[in-house]
This record gives C-alpha cells, sequence and structure tokens, in this order.
C-alpha cells in the first residue's frame, strides 16, 4: 500500500528565503511527527500532531520554524529567513498508535 | 530534546560476525521499537515490541524488550554486508503521551 510520501525530495534555497516542505502521512494515521536529520546525526525531534489534540512543539529551534496539519491529512513545515544551519534531511513520519512510518525525507540545502 | 541511551555508537565487523546493540532509559517503558535506516533513505520499522520480555525475530534479527521495561535489545546473526547502515531504537514511555522518543543511533559497518 501507499506509505509516507513528502515533496520536494531535494530542495536547494538561498539564505533568507522562506521554504514549505510537504508531507502525506498514510492514510488513517491519526499522529504526524517531523525530525530533523543533520549529516551523520540522529533524529532531532520537531514536533507532534496526534488528532485534533494540540500539537506538541517542544522540539522547534526557533520561532523560524513552524508547522500546521489539516486534520488527519497533510501537513507543511515551514521554515522562514532560512539559514544556512538549516540545511539537513527534513523527515516526517506517520503513526497508529503503536508503530511510526517513515517518509524518504525532504534534502534542504540553504546557500 | 529527550533521546535514549543507544550502545555502541558505532560497529566495525567482518561479514558473518554476530552484532548486538541495545538501548537504556530511566523510565519505564511501554513500547520499543528498531528502525534501520539506510543511506540517503527514511529509518525502516524492523521490528516492534509491546511487551516486557517479549523476544521477536525477523529473518537474521532479534529484539527483546527487557525485563525491567527500561531497556531493549537487537541482536543481528550472521551480518552480511546489506546490514550496513545505522540503527535507531525508539520507545514510548509509560504513562506519557503516545510521542516516540528515538536512541542516537548506532553505526553498522560490515567488511566483507
Amino acid at each position: 500500500g501507499a506509505g509516507v510520501s513528502q515533496s520536494p525530495s531535494n530542495k536547494v534555497t538561498e539564505k533568507g528565503k522562506d521554504v514549505e516542505l510537504r508531507c502525506d502521512p498514510i492514510s488513517g494515521h491519526t499522529a504526524l511527527y517531523w525530525y530533523r536529520q543533520r549529516l551523520g546525526q540522529g533524529l532531532e525531534f520537531l514536533i507532534y500532531f496526534q488528532g485534533n489534540s494540540a500539537p506538541d512543539k517542544s522540539g522547534l529551534p526557533s520561532d523560524r520554524f513552524s508547522a500546521e496539519r489539516t486534520g488527519e491529512s497533510v501537513s507543511t513545515l515551514t521554515i522562514q529567513r532560512t539559514q544556512q544551519e538549516d540545511s539537513a534531511v527534513y523527515l516526517c513520519a506517520s503513526a497508529t498508535d503503536y508503530e511510526q512510518y517513515f517518509g524518504p525525507g525532504t534534502r534542504l540545502t540553504v546557500t | 530534546g529527550q533521546q535514549l541511551n543507544q550502545s555502541p555508537q558505532s560497529m566495525f565487523i567482518q561479514e558473518g560476525e554476530d552484532v548486538s546493540m541495545n538501548c537504556t532509559s530511566s523510565s519505564i517503558f511501554n513500547t520499543w521499537l528498531w528502525y534501520k535506516q539506510d543511506p540517503g533513505e527514511g529509518p525502516v520499522l524492523l521490528i516492534a515490541l509491546y511487551k516486557a520480555g517479549e523476544l521477536t525475530s525477523n529473518g537474521r534479527l532479534t529484539a527483546q524488550f527487557g525485563i525491567t521495561r527500561k531497556d531493549s535489545f537487537l541482536n543481528i546473526s550472521a551480518s552480511i554486508p546489506s546490514d550496513v547502515g545505522i540503527y535507531f531504537c525508539a520507545g514510548r514511555r509509560q504513562g506519557a503521551t503516545n510521542k516516540l522518543i528515538f536512541g542516537t543511533g548506532t553505526l553498522l559497518a560490515v567488511q566483507p
């Protein structure tokens, strides 16, 4: 069946520009996560959506980062005024109550 | 953010060797998951564990949910070159939200 999809797969942007990353979760999954992974590093939690509850934004590194989710479907992660330190792979995952499945990620490069 | 203690950080082994890695937490967990990440890909779920003491296999992989509910182990038997990658543990704390917490990862390199 269809897994988690993310778009774009690669994004190169100039410092100072805004970017939007999209995640299409697995249908029926109530939870959705965003993570950041710098080269050679582990997974850095950014934000967690669970059903209609208020999102857990505790991992967002600054107010330049925000995310939205419409119901139990698509989510977008927005980074405003991008900095070179934002360069990383941004991974989305959708989850049932028990298991979590990742998308392929969006590789963001800020020049 | 909070992360689980995962060890070892990296392993360099010969093809055919067995491998063992583990995750520990100071809190009690009610779910443990193990993932593998290949270069340029998202992590892929390998094994899920839901009960203390549970031992589950997936081919050459075996994982256990520690009896104290504060740790989990992943073993890979007879390693092959395609086992190369980063292995992550993840868990849910008992009594907390459904949010998964991830380990720091174990990099596995297998020499043919």
